[in-house]
């Protein structure tokens, strides 16, 4: 199993669409969950960031955190076709030299088309 | 402020020669993480700095990859000799481990080919 595992794409959307993106992690232990957006030839970015169970929203952008399923998501709501891009998920080590090591999901493509 | 800086953007070089990457962290980001990024295998870190100390190396391939950090704005990976599956995104990140918030900023990456 892997550590992180994202649900598989590419996923298309229409405009103006709500898009979801999901991820699930196997290390109960850990604290910290992030979401990047990564365009073509580009680097990272960071979107967002969740540490408690619940909902994050920042904009169209709304964080999930299930701790008890292992289970963290992404919906971007009116998902607009800059939106398109490859999304990763990003987990937290949980203690030791794991602390502060990120391992990321292979990433979901998503498309949105006008 | 600028962001992590990463030197050169891209590189291609030939089977056998020793190729040196460099990245210059966001100022006051106390922790450096060296990650490759392939199609097939996509974002892997391959070793972690705090402090300018190594403190998880276990993603390093083997022996011909190697990284240093000797002051707290500097990091190498070299690798000698370099092999056609090296090839792929190198990125270098930083972040300031001493807050709550552990997140990490890319570089924009230095692309290698080997041939």
């Amino acid at each position: 199993q892997k550590e992180v595992e994202q649900n598989s794409g590419p996923l298309s959307v229409p405009e103006g669409a709500i898009a979801s993106l999901n991820c699930t992690y196997s290390d109960r232990g850990s604290q910290s969950f992030f979401w990047y957006r990564q365009y073509s030839g580009k680097s990272p970015e960071l979107i967002m960031f969740i540490y408690s169970n619940g909902d994050k929203e920042d904009g169209r952008f709304t964080a999930q955190l299930n701790k008890a399923s292992q289970y963290v998501s992404l919906l971007i709501r009116d998902s607009q076709p800059s939106d398109s891009a490859t999304y990763l998920c990003a987990v937290n080590g949980a203690g030791g030299t794991s602390y502060g090591k990120l391992t990321f999901g292979q990433g979901t493509i998503l498309t949105v088309h006008p | 402020d600028a962001g992590v800086i990463q030197s050169p953007r891209h590189e291609v070089t030939e089977m056998g020669q020793e190729v040196t990457l460099r990245c210059k962290p966001i100022s006051g980001h106390n922790s450096l993480f060296w990650y490759r990024q392939t199609m097939m295998r996509g974002l892997e870190l391959l070793i972690y700095f705090n402090n300018n100390v190594p403190i998880d190396d276990s993603g390093m391939p083997e022996d011909r990859f190697s990284a240093k950090m000797p002051n707290a704005s500097f990091s190498t990976l070299k690798i000698q000799p370099s092999e056609p599956r090296d090839s792929a995104v190198y990125f270098c990140a930083s972040s300031d481990q001493r807050t709550a918030q552990e997140t990490q900023y890319f570089g924009p990456g230095t692309r290698l080919l080997v041939l």
